[in-house]
């Protein structure tokens, strides 16, 4: 079974912020906090990671809150071209296990 | 990062018969990961294949219906063997980028297998 829970899909207008939000409620301590981006017929491709607090990295932020339960991945200005199926997980001593993802459609 | 390449990309097998998708990476790795991903669904864990010792497989897997193969640690392969119909799926290998499960992976293109 995932560990996560995400939203099944999301739309978006070009050029808006779009915020993902991933509950984690069973989360452990050496858990880590990763998200990916899978487009059609790729393999998913890993956008960031995170243990606690904000990370940000040069395509998205990750907003994590001290009880580390849930996590918001922020993408800004989404183009049509960041449609794609966008994976919340937790990991540490344990292979990842992939939810259902979040299916997000930017519209133009 | 690593550059992952798989073959066959894509091929339409007749049950019962075995086929072997290979993953070559281009850089040494320590954990290689082979994933099984339906149409329109999520990605599902067969086995982690760790050079030097036998793949640890997932619930719901096993090693006769799923051999896999690590002779170093640039390469491996996994065989799905006395296809089904059922078997018709994206395999996927994947590798970490250190040692760690939580570690970034890397995910080559797929293999499509169609059974009939």
């Amino acid at each position: 079974l995932a560990k996560t829970t995400q939203p099944i899909s999301m739309d978006s207008y070009e050029g808006q912020e779009v915020n993902i939000t991933c509950s984690h409620n069973n989360i452990a301590t050496n858990d880590y906090i990763t998200w990916y981006q899978q487009f059609p017929s790729q393999g998913p491709r890993f956008i960031i990671q995170g243990y606690k607090t904000k990370v940000t990295n040069e395509v998205a932020s990750l907003f994590i809150p001290a009880d580390r339960k849930s996590s918001t991945l922020s993408l800004p200005r989404v183009s049509l071209s960041d449609t794609a199926v966008y994976y919340c997980l937790v990991s540490g001593n344990t292979p990842l296990v992939f939810g259902k993802g979040t299916r997000l459609s930017v519209i133009a | 990062s690593a550059v992952i390449s798989q073959k066959p990309s894509r091929d339409i097998c007749q049950r019962g018969t075995s086929l072997t998708i290979q993953c070559q990476v281009d850089s040494q790795v320590t954990m290689m990961f082979w994933y099984r991903q339906q149409p329109g669904q999520s990605l599902t864990l067969i086995a982690t294949a760790n050079q030097g010792s036998e793949a640890t497989y997932e619930s719901g897997f096993v090693i006769d219906k799923f051999p896999i193969s690590r002779p170093n640690l640039t390469f491996s392969t996994l065989t799905v063997s006395n296809m089904s119909p059922e078997d018709s799926s994206i395999y996927l290998c994947s590798v970490s980028s250190g040692t760690g499960f939580y570690n970034e992976q890397f995910f080559g293109p797929g293999t499509r297998l169609t059974v009939l």
